[in-house]
Formats: C-alpha cells, structure tokens, sequence
C-alpha cells in the first residue's frame, strides 16, 4: 500500500541536542511538507520542497534543516536553535505544482518532547 | 492577518443535526480549498475538496465555496457522535497548503 512513514512515533531528547524526524513516501509524489502542531493549534509550515534537491523555508524555519536528497526522503532536523521544539510534527506530500488540486497525505506523526 | 481564519469553537451539536462549519481565507489567488478531520492525538485526514464556485456534496458532507466572499464551509447532515473531532480548513496557494486553527466540533447522543 502507498503512504507516508515516519518515524518514530514519540522522540524524547535532553535540550541542546539535534535530532533528525524521518518521513519516507512511496507515493511518487514530488512535493513533500513538514509541519509543526501544538496542542489545539492548527498546522504551522516549517519548509517544503517542491523537487528533489530544492528546498524553500516555511513560515517558521528558524530552528530546522532539512534535505531532499531522494524523491521519497524528506528528513527533518531540529537543532539545538529551536527555542520550543517540543510539537507534534507532521509530514505530508502531494502530486506537485502541475497537480494544485490534489490533496496534502499525511504521515501518522512524530510527537517530539524535549526536557 | 492570518492565511485562513476559523473559528475555533467549540462547536456543539445533538446527534441527527446539521453542523455547520466555516473558513474565511485571505488570498484570493488560492486555487483548491480542503476540509481535513483530526481526530486528538491523530493526523489529519481528508473529508472534502473543492476548487470550484458552489456546492459539492460526498454523503453527509456537503463543502461550499464562494470566492468572492473568500469564504468557504463544511456541512455535515446528521451529525454522528463519530464525527466528534477537530475540523481543518486548508487553502492551497501554488502548491503551498495553508491551515486554519481548526474548529472542535463535540456532537451529543
């Protein structure tokens, strides 16, 4: 069956360190999402790429990276810059631009807590 | 002022009622406009899609856009407890999707 994983479903790290969200796809889709959740929030764009190799900043990328080295890889970093980076992360894809009345998929979630 | 506003509710309803549910988004470029349901705890999942002016219905779930108004809203006809969850209103601008805060619905049996 098709979809998004990601992994792993909780993450808990100490402050001050970087750790790396997965999110795989074997949708054949090239657009790929990640967003940021809090709680009774709605979804907050971190970045999005909308081609492998090609990456642009969302509206709250301060504090993460990200590559897109692979079609169906679109791994996320949370640095240590991150000044709350305790959130449920989302990653989504979609078809891509030629394909704008396609909906967003959605991964299960990594639900991140940092002390 | 934010992509796309909704009230964030709660909205409550009894059992066997319409729940009515709406979206006002500030772009009026955006293309496609989506109702996503999010259950708590869950990831969203998709209820509804439209990118023309009017109505469209899928079973209980009629969405309506009107983009003059740039507004747009989900109806649900005989609201089950089932349907108990958050309601995302999501616009999409040239592939970049945009999310309201989403409205809580609570139906009562």
């Amino acid at each position: 069956d098709g979809g998004i994983t990601q992994s792993p479903k909780y993450l808990f790290r100490k402050e001050g360190q970087n750790v790396t969200l997965s999110c795989e796809q074997n949708l054949n889709h090239d657009a790929m999402y990640w967003y940021r959740q809090d709680p009774g929030q709605g979804l907050r764009l971190i970045y999005y790429s909308q081609i492998v190799n090609d990456f642009q900043k969302g509206d709250i990328a301060e504090g993460y990276s990200v590559s897109r080295e692979k079609k169906e890889s679109f791994p996320l970093t949370v640095t240590s810059a991150q000044k709350n980076p305790t959130a449920f992360y989302l990653c989504a894809s979609s078809p891509g631009q030629i394909y704008y009345n396609s909906p967003l998929h959605f991964g299960n979630g990594t639900r991140l807590t940092v002390t | 002022q934010k992509e796309v506003e909704q009230n964030s509710g709660p909205l409550s309803v009894p059992e066997g009622a319409i729940a009515s549910l709406n979206c006002t988004y500030s772009d009026r470029g955006s293309q496609s406009f989506f109702w996503y349901r999010q259950y708590s705890g869950k990831s969203p999942e998709l209820i509804m899609f439209i990118y023309s002016n009017g109505d469209k219905e899928d079973g209980r779930f009629t969405a309506q856009l009107n983009k003059a108004s740039q507004y747009v809203s989900l109806l649900i006809r005989d609201s089950q407890p089932s349907d108990s969850a958050t309601y995302l209103c999501a616009v999409n601008n040239f592939n970049k999707f945009y999310f309201g805060s989403g409205t809580k619905l609570n139906v009562k049996p």
